[in-house]
């Protein structure tokens, strides 16, 4: 089965810092992948869609410069939190479609916890 | 625009006790996809099914089932015989079937308790 990976799966870091988080298709080819935040108990949000090869499309409220997204194969995108707040903290969870597949599924990593102190 | 809504915030049900949690979407395309994630405490996103807006034949899965109405917009999801090990929050999502475009819409959540 399609399998994908988040790296690292927990982070705490300093206040104006910033993280970089890794997400890979392993087994399959990934033209897109979308980032989701959930903060505690509640739901996944869409942040962003990310387009190998081109630039992320981000949702409303998402400051794209502050997070950061690179598809620079089809199988890695990564999510970098630039000058991390407290507020960040979050549970950064990626998804990606496989690209010979037309069922347009979604196969989820197993998501990243951020802290930010 | 989608919406997906779970008006189920918590449910608490005694072991082998059946359950059923709601699912309400709307949407003004025709063409969708329903899905039915499980989020143990663990946090990862466990994949459980998806149905096409072609399809309201309603689909049962061992102790899992599911009746999806178009006509009143709702996919709900029923455990028979729950388990301790169902405890989880479990999130009805939406996608269009638009290449390009299918990003997941999620309801809120529901966060289900099975009493031992």
């Amino acid at each position: 089965g399609a399998v994908v990976s988040q790296h690292p799966s927990r982070v705490i870091c300093k206040s104006g810092t910033s993280v970089k988080i890794e997400c890979r298709s392993l087994d399959f080819q990934a033209t897109t992948m979308f980032w989701y935040r959930q903060f505690p108990k509640q739901s996944l949000m869409l942040m962003a869609t990310s387009n190998e090869g081109s630039k992320a499309t981000y949702e409303q409220g998402v400051e794209k410069d502050k997070f950061l997204i690179n598809h620079a194969s089809l199988t890695l995108s990564t999510l970098t939190v630039t000058s991390a707040h407290p507020e960040d903290s979050s549970f950064y969870i990626c998804s990606a479609r496989d690209l010979q597949g037309s069922s347009y599924e979604q196969y989820f990593g197993p998501g990243t916890r951020l802290t930010v102190t | 625009a989608q919406k997906v809504t779970q008006a189920q915030t918590e449910i608490s049900v005694v072991e082998k006790e059946d359950v059923t949690l709601d699912c309400v979407y709307e949407t003004r395309d025709t063409t969708y996809y329903l899905f039915w994630y499980k989020q143990p405490p663990s946090g990862e996103l466990v994949f459980l099914i998806r149905r096409n807006s072609f399809d309201e034949q309603n689909e049962i899965s061992g102790r899992y089932s599911w009746n999806f109405q178009k006509s009143t917009s709702s996919f709900n999801f029923t455990i028979t015989a729950s388990q301790v090990v169902d405890s989880a929050v479990y999130f009805c999502a939406l996608s269009l079937i638009n290449f390009g475009n299918e990003k997941l819409t999620f309801g809120t959540g529901t966060r289900l308790t099975i009493i031992p």
